[in-house]
């Protein structure tokens, strides 16, 4: 089956960017979501990328996808004081998706 | 457009009690889901459904049950609850590109 990892903490300088990575197991993952949760509120989708993408942009946000290594990445350029939250990457396979523990990005002033 | 709703926001439940998250989205989307979130375990699925009438176990399905009558509608059934079952719950409803829209979720505390 799907397993996710993750590492659990960041901590990044507001300004600069943040990258967090996430590996995964199941190659045969359609789609691959990056979600974000803000304290006390539900996940939020940022982005997603088909399996058949390397790379996807969109505004602040870079997702890598490196299919031989099966790993993902989500790059925050210019990273603000509102980024602040755990990501959770996720993978989907057949009716399932299989989220990460989720990465906890803190700013630094 | 409220997207998924569920309630209650919050809950206590005393061991042994029997209850029912609601969860109801207007979106029209077939796949509907129940994970739970526990700190350091992130997200783990507890139930789905790809249709009305169509259910599916999780990863973590024990205690739980489920049913989908309607397209809208994918309540999650706490049998007789247990202190175990303290969590954070989220419903999810999903498109058929996979992308979930989430719940804001139910807090639970079984004492």
């Amino acid at each position: 089956g799907e397993d996710v990892e993750q590492s659990l903490f960041l901590s990044v300088r507001e300004g600069d960017s943040s990258v967090i990575n996430c590996t995964y197991t199941d190659s045969s993952s359609t789609y691959l979501y990056w979600y974000k949760q803000e304290p006390g509120a539900g996940l939020q989708l940022l982005t997603y990328i088909f399996s058949n993408m390397d790379m996807k942009q969109d505004q602040r946000l870079t997702v890598l996808l490196n299919k031989k290594d099966k790993h993902l990445s989500l790059r925050i350029a210019d990273t603000q004081t509102g980024d602040s939250a755990i990501y959770f990457c996720a993978g989907a396979r057949d009716d399932k998706i299989i989220f990460g523990k989720g990465t906890r990005l803190h700013i630094l002033p | 457009n409220a997207g998924v709703t569920q309630t209650p926001k919050f809950q206590v439940l005393k061991t042994g009690q029997s209850m029912t998250l609601q969860c109801a989205q207007d979106m029209n989307h077939e796949y509907m889901s129940w994970y739970r979130q526990d700190p350091g375990m992130g997200l783990r699925l507890i139930h789905y459904s790809v249709g009305a009438g169509i259910t599916d176990q999780g990863e973590v399905p024990n205690g739980y049950n489920v049913s989908r009558s309607t397209t809208e509608d994918f309540p999650l059934r706490l049998l007789s609850a247990a202190p175990s079952q303290t969590s954070v719950y989220f419903c999810a409803s999903r498109t058929t590109a996979g992308t979930n829209t989430f719940g804001s979720g139910t807090r639970l505390t079984v004492v």
